[in-house]
């Protein structure tokens, strides 16, 4: 399996524009976890999905992040309006859950500059 | 790839010594935790794993150790080589049947040739 792959790897916009950021999870993994890292606030979790449906979006910044899972295998984090301040390093990560917690595996991350 | 946290705190080692790193969680409830390790350019990546009814664990080269009166948990890395710089993360499953992984804030580890 190639991992949790994200496209694109690097994203620069002019503030205003429509984002929309993608993550296929590794094949076979029930949960996807969209995370955002920055320097003052390191590795933030926005949203859990488990079976393709969103458990907590309770880290979705404002009601400009949407994100929706259509199915096992694809996953896409939109942000409209972009702002500057969403500048950033997402990831995208899955598992799969069995009892009790297990690791999440980390795609390479999407970086996002919003000028 | 980002370089995460100008402040963060750094751990610096001579090549073949032993490292610690340290880390506090949040909640007693909290029944798995993770190390990862991120590189600069890449995303995190798994280290090793501990649950809450344990408080030792070893891989190759590294241990996790885990205090849950302190709720406090380390990652001893032995004979540390160049290619152990890096920024580490703990994780926490909060316990609460969800799967989320919550983070710290990272230990940047420099390893000195």
């Amino acid at each position: 399996d190639a991992g949790v792959i994200q496209s694109p790897r690097h994203e620069v916009t002019e503030m205003g524009q429509e984002v929309t950021l993608r993550c296929k999870p590794i094949s076979g993994h029930n949960s996807l976890f969209w995370y955002r890292q920055t320097m003052m606030r390191g590795l933030e979790l926005l949203i859990y999905f488990n079976n393709n449906v969103p458990i907590d979006d309770s880290g979705m910044p404002e009601d400009r992040f949407s994100d929706k899972m259509p199915n096992a295998s694809f996953s896409t984090l939109k942000i409209q309006p972009s702002e500057p301040r969403d500048s950033a390093v997402y990831f995208c990560a899955s598992s799969f859950e069995g009892v009790g917690g297990t690791e999440a595996f980390f795609g390479q991350g999407t970086r996002l500059t919003v000028v | 790839g980002e370089s995460v946290g100008l402040h963060l705190p750094t751990l610096s080692v001579q090549e073949g010594d032993n490292s610690i790193i340290n880390c506090a969680y949040s909640n007693s409830a909290s029944d798995y935790f993770i190390w990862y390790k991120q590189e600069s350019g890449k995303g995190p990546q798994f280290i090793i794993d501990i649950r809450s009814n344990m408080d030792k664990r070893q891989g190759q080269r590294v241990t996790v150790l885990l205090n849950k009166t302190v709720k406090h948990l380390s990652l001893q890395i032995a004979a540390t080589q160049p290619g152990d710089s890096a920024v580490y993360f703990c994780a926490e499953n909060l316990g609460d049947s969800s799967y989320k992984l919550i983070f710290g804030s990272g230990t940047r580890l420099l390893v000195r040739p």
